[in-house]
């Protein structure tokens, strides 16, 4: 069984500092990754996707991964309240002719204000 | 360009009735998925749509039928419904391009079965 791990948390982290967020996942022929960002009773949001091992950055958002230890990471620098809200991680692997997806069961991030 | 669109948004129904979710995207994707969202259980693939004219099963396609009704449209039907399809529907579409395979969610439909 294919997994993608996510501590659920919440994690609360104070307005102004740096959240991290988690992922890890089993499949070692996943190619592609992806951070969403959803508010309750909303739909997912793609906030990052990420490729090849290092680090993506785009605006407050900085994606790492690392391929040989299966492991993703978001960091949100200058954390808002409006930030809060859980984090899905999601990973795609080519099988049976199509691309899949297998998503984290999230983290809930608390930003206080 | 309004994404990925899908009706009703909310629906309440009958043990043992039916219905169908409207699934549709205008953003030229080959794939489309439907996903069930319940708390605890993250997002689990009820059936996908690699290409026009392909269905396959994902992860908990009980209880569900879908049509690809063509490359825009793909709906997912409950021919009788049970409280244990209580839960909120994503539908999904994602374009599997050389290098990109980002996933675009609908707003969702949040069914109660009574």
């Amino acid at each position: 069984q294919k997994e993608v791990e996510q501590n659920s948390g919440p994690l609360s982290v104070p307005e102004g500092a740096i959240a991290s967020l988690n992922c890890t996942y089993s499949d070692r022929g996943s190619q592609s990754f992806f951070w969403y960002r959803q508010y309750s009773g909303k739909s997912p949001e793609l906030i990052m996707s990420i490729y090849s091992n290092g680090d993506k950055e785009d605006g407050r958002f900085t994606a790492q991964l690392n391929k040989a230890s299966q492991y993703v990471s978001l960091l949100i620098r200058d954390s808002q309240p409006s930030d809060s809200a859980t984090y899905l991680c999601a990973v795609n692997s080519f099988t049976s002719g199509t691309y899949k997806y297998i998503f984290g069961t999230g983290t809930r991030l608390k930003v206080l204000a | 360009n309004a994404g990925v669109t899908q009706t009703p948004k909310f629906q309440v129904l009958k043990t043992g009735q039916s219905m169908t979710l409207q699934c549709a995207q205008d953003m030229n994707h080959n794939s489309m998925y439907w996903y069930r969202q319940d708390p605890g259980m993250g997002l689990r693939l009820i059936y996908y749509s690699a290409s026009e004219g392909t269905t396959d099963k994902g992860e908990v396609p009980n209880g569900y039928n879908v049509s690809r009704l063509n490359k825009r449209e793909f709906s997912l039907r409950l021919e009788s419904a049970a409280p244990s399809q209580t839960s909120v529907y994503f539908c999904a579409s994602s374009e599997a391009a050389a290098g990109r395979h980002e996933q675009y969610f609908g707003p969702g439909t949040r069914l109660t079965v009574t």
